[in-house]
């Protein structure tokens, strides 16, 4: 196991509403990116943070939305959810930006939009 | 821009036997690792082995080998001694020094019969 925690792990939600989905990052590690995977894809990059600030984004509408925490736990904030953004979400925590060092994976939210 | 191309859906081995899944990448960057994980059906991202750009020696991890050819931008995985286990989908990713993102391919399908 990783250390790293996601909730919940699937979530149906209806169209237009909103979701939150939530990662509790390894101990000691400030940095956590969020991917998007739909079915039969890679992970797509939405966005990451670093000590509480958004240091990237990927091509994800506004939207898309997150929060970083003091004990750089993080949360991904949907907003007018579409069928489209049913996927699994994953949320990788890894010490530091750059570097040589792996980043580390929750096992995934899986959102359904009906 | 980076890219990761992994041009096999789908892998068949047999057990005990040794297997290699294609990545080949394009990036500008003179600086990057590369990463492959192992995703089983439960959705977790599992790191499996780094390569760094400027290593000399290709990577090793137990049964998990990575084929670095930096010249033809390939990075194959090389698994040896398969085992039922290791049947999931296989993604090869790769992170630009200074960043923490990572772009991943489509992912490869291996499955592993007796």
């Amino acid at each position: 196991e990783t250390g790293v925690t996601q909730s919940p792990t699937h979530l149906i939600k209806t169209r237009g509403q909103q979701v939150t989905l939530r990662c509790s990052s390894q101990s000691g590690h400030n940095t956590v990116s969020w991917y998007q995977q739909a079915l039969g894809q890679g992970p797509q990059f939405i966005f990451q943070y670093y000590r509480e600030e958004e240091n990237g984004r990927g091509n994800f509408p506004p939207r898309f939305s997150g929060l970083q925490f003091p004990n750089y736990s993080s949360e991904l904030n949907v907003n007018a959810l579409e069928l489209d953004d049913s996927a699994l979400y994953l949320c990788a925590s890894s010490l530091a930006v750059g570097g040589n060092t792996e980043a580390f994976f929750g096992q995934g939210t899986r959102l359904t939009v009906v | 821009a980076q890219k990761i191309t992994q041009t096999q859906p789908g892998m068949f081995v047999q057990e005990k036997e040794a297997v290699t899944l294609d990545c080949t990448y394009d990036t500008s960057d003179p600086s990057y690792g590369l990463f492959w994980y192992k995703q089983p059906s439960s959705g977790e991202m599992i790191f499996l082995i780094y390569q760094g750009s400027y290593d000399q020696q290709n990577a090793t991890e137990g049964r998990y080998s990575l084929n670095f050819q930096k010249a033809r931008k390939s990075a194959n995985l090389v698994i040896s001694a398969s085992q039922l286990g290791d049947s999931a989908m296989y993604f090869c990713a790769m992170r630009a020094r200074g960043y923490s993102t990572l772009t991943f391919g489509k992912g490869t399908m291996l499955l592993v019969s007796p």
